[in-house]
């Protein structure tokens, strides 16, 4: 019964390759985010879609591309990866988008390490 | 700007109470939450606080809001050694008219016999 999933859990990688991460969610949400956590455990935004589409995107590299094929997925796809990539990031939903401070509910993570 | 503010330790001996603060810019933020990440976890939602209230009690946990000094605090009653954690606060803000949540740097409670 888990609410939103993340795969896969751990990812190790070298520096240039492409990798994506796949995040679902079964709680029938409309919106859904990814969000970075550097080593010092800072958590930052990243993308948000809201029933497929692009709402948010903040100050990311275009190597960070999103893709969301139905409202119950949100993938990330990473191209060329760099050292910096390195860090934990999180899927979360909220069911709408509109209403202000919506609860967000989390993935358990992709932690990310590029050699 | 947005910007949501917490001191990043604290350490409390099991069977205290503890205090864990924040601060936050957005006055027009409707909601503001505390979420817990357990070493090597994910982010779990503990409780969460609408803006036109001064305090919510949960069990264990109590928020305090003072919106006039835009402060936000959790007190975790009776601490015991499963609630080492970091704590993020976030508020609820606006993107475009968009949804986000702006979290604080996280808050490393450390539980000692």
């Amino acid at each position: 019964d888990t609410a939103v999933s993340q795969t896969p859990k751990y990812l190790v990688t070298q520096m240039g390759n492409d990798k994506s991460i796949k995040c679902e969610q079964n709680l029938g949400h409309d919106t859904m985010y990814w969000y970075k956590q550097d080593s010092k455990k800072f958590l930052k935004i990243m993308f948000s879609y809201n029933n497929k589409e692009l709402i948010i995107n903040e100050t990311v590299p275009n190597r960070f591309s999103p893709k969301s094929p139905d409202k119950a997925h949100l993938n990330l796809h990473i191209n060329s990866l760099e050292l910096g990539d390195s860090a934990v990031y999180f899927c979360a939903s909220s069911p709408k988008e509109t209403k202000r401070g919506e609860t967000q509910y989390f993935g358990p993570g992709t932690r990310l390490l590029v050699l | 700007g947005e910007d949501v503010e917490q001191s990043l330790f604290l350490s409390v001996r099991e069977g205290d109470s503890s205090v864990i603060n924040c601060t936050y810019t957005d006055s027009s933020s409707t909601y503001l939450y505390w979420y817990k990440q357990e070493p090597g976890a994910g982010l779990q939602l503990l409780t969460y606080i609408f803006s036109n209230m001064d305090m919510k009690q949960d069990q264990r946990l109590t928020v305090l809001l003072n919106k006039k000094d835009k402060h936000l605090s959790l007190r975790i009653a009776d601490t015991q050694t499963g609630d080492s954690a970091i704590y993020f606060c976030a508020e609820g803000g606006f993107s475009g008219g968009y949804n986000k949540l702006i979290f604080g740097a996280g808050t490393r409670l450390a539980v000692h016999p």
